[in-house]
Formats: structure tokens, C-alpha cells, sequence
């Protein structure tokens, strides 16, 4: 089992509806969350933290973290053609080395 | 602010050789961490630099080694180069390696 999993994809999901990205992790000591994207041909880009419980809302983009569940998920509200990316999703595990997940490729569909 | 800078840009290089990469952190970040990235094996994580120090290290053979100048740049080395090192390898800054990372455009090595 993977430290970090996220399903590959890719993810289709129509303009203007909300993609929800999911990711799993094996570490319960696990404290900080983080969501990056990376544009085909481009460096990743982060794009949300999160270190508590709840919901983490950023404009179009909100963060949901479950530590007892052992996941975390990034929602993008009103899905634009430009949100079409790799997103990879990062946690640190408890001795701070961050573990990155293999991403999930989204594709917004016009 | 300037960003992370990673040069080269592109290499090529033959089986058996050694190269060495470098990278210009932001300023003012002091940890500095390098990837390798290639299609099939997404984001693999190489070493971690603090001041100077080498913090956490990933699962890379001994081939694979880096440093970190005073001044927070750092330089990673392959030697013996394989035809399975060509890659993608990104270095990213942060100030104090939280997983807030920045990361460079990275460097495009292939070995022929």
C-alpha cells in the first residue's frame, strides 16, 4: 500500500461543475495537508494547505481534511478548461518528510 | 522576488558519465529539496538540504548525491549515469521545508 493514494484518472468533469479530488493516506501522525497542481509540461504549483479538520475554502478551491478517516480532498467549485491539470496531493508525514501522492489528471470538459 | 532557478535547462549526456545539476533557491528560503520526475513514476522525492545540512534523504541509490552552499544554493550529482536517470529533476525551495514548496522549472536530463 502506497503511503499517499490518490486515484489516477483521469477525472472528466463538465464545465461549470464541481470536480472533487480525493487522497489517502497511511500515516496517522500525519499533520500538514497540501494540494498542488501541475500543468502538463510545467512544475508543480501549490495551490491549497490545510493542518486542521474541516473545510478550507480559497476561492473556487476548498480543501476538506478528515484525519480520523485519514483523508483529504480538494473540491474546485464552477470547473473551468484552465483548471485541467495534474493534481498531486502532498502530506508530511510524522518525522516532516513530505509524501506525495502520483496525482490525479482532471480534465474539464467544455 | 525571483523564483527557483535550475540550470541547465536541457542535458544530454552519454551512459557512464556524471553530471551535476544546480539550483538558485529563493531568496531567503533555506531548504532546498530535489525530485525526479519521469511518466511512468510521478514525483520521486531524491534528498533534502537545511542549511547546509542534508535533512531526509528518499530511497536513491549512492549515485545520486547532493550539497548546499552557504548561500542556500545547492548542487545535485549523478554519477555513472544510466539510461533509466533520464528524467525530469525539479528542485524546490521553501523557507523552512514545511511542504510549502516553490519549485524551479527543472532540469530535462536524458542519457543516450
Amino acid at each position: 500500500q502506497k503511503e499517499v493514494e490518490q486515484n489516477s484518472g483521469p477525472l472528466s468533469v463538465p464545465e461549470g461543475a464541481i470536480a472533487s479530488l480525493n487522497c489517502t493516506y497511511s500515516d496517522r501522525g500525519s499533520q500538514s495537508f497540501f494540494w498542488y497542481r501541475q500543468y502538463s509540461g510545467k512544475s508543480p504549483e501549490l495551490i491549497m494547505s490545510i493542518y486542521s479538520n474541516g473545510d478550507k475554502e480559497d476561492g473556487r478551491f476548498t480543501a476538506q481534511l478528515n484525519k480520523a478517516s485519514q483523508y483529504v480532498s480538494l473540491l474546485i467549485r464552477d470547473s473551468q478548461p484552465s483548471d485541467s491539470a495534474t493534481y498531486l496531493c502532498a502530506v508530511t508525514r510524522s518525522n516532516y518528510q513530505l509524501i506525495w501522492g502520483a496525482g490525479t489528471k482532471l480534465i474539464i470538459k467544455p | 522576488k525571483a523564483g527557483v532557478t535550475q540550470t541547465p535547462r536541457y542535458l544530454i549526456k552519454t551512459r557512464g558519465q556524471q553530471v551535476t545539476l544546480s539550483c538558485s533557491p529563493i531568496s531567503g528560503h533555506r531548504s532546498v529539496s530535489w525530485y525526479q520526475q519521469t511518466p511512468g513514476q510521478g514525483l520521486q522525492f531524491l534528498f533534502e538540504y537545511f542549511s547546509e545540512t542534508q535533512r531526509n534523504k528518499g530511497n536513491f541509490p549512492g549515485r545520486f548525491s547532493g550539497r548546499q552552499f552557504s548561500n542556500s544554493r545547492s548542487e545535485m550529482n549523478v554519477s555513472t549515469l544510466e539510461l533509466g536517470d533520464s528524467a525530469l529533476y525539479l528542485c524546490a525551495s521553501s523557507l523552512g521545508g514545511q511542504g510549502k514548496l516553490f519549485f524551479g522549472s527543472g532540469t530535462q536530463l536524458s542519457v543516450l
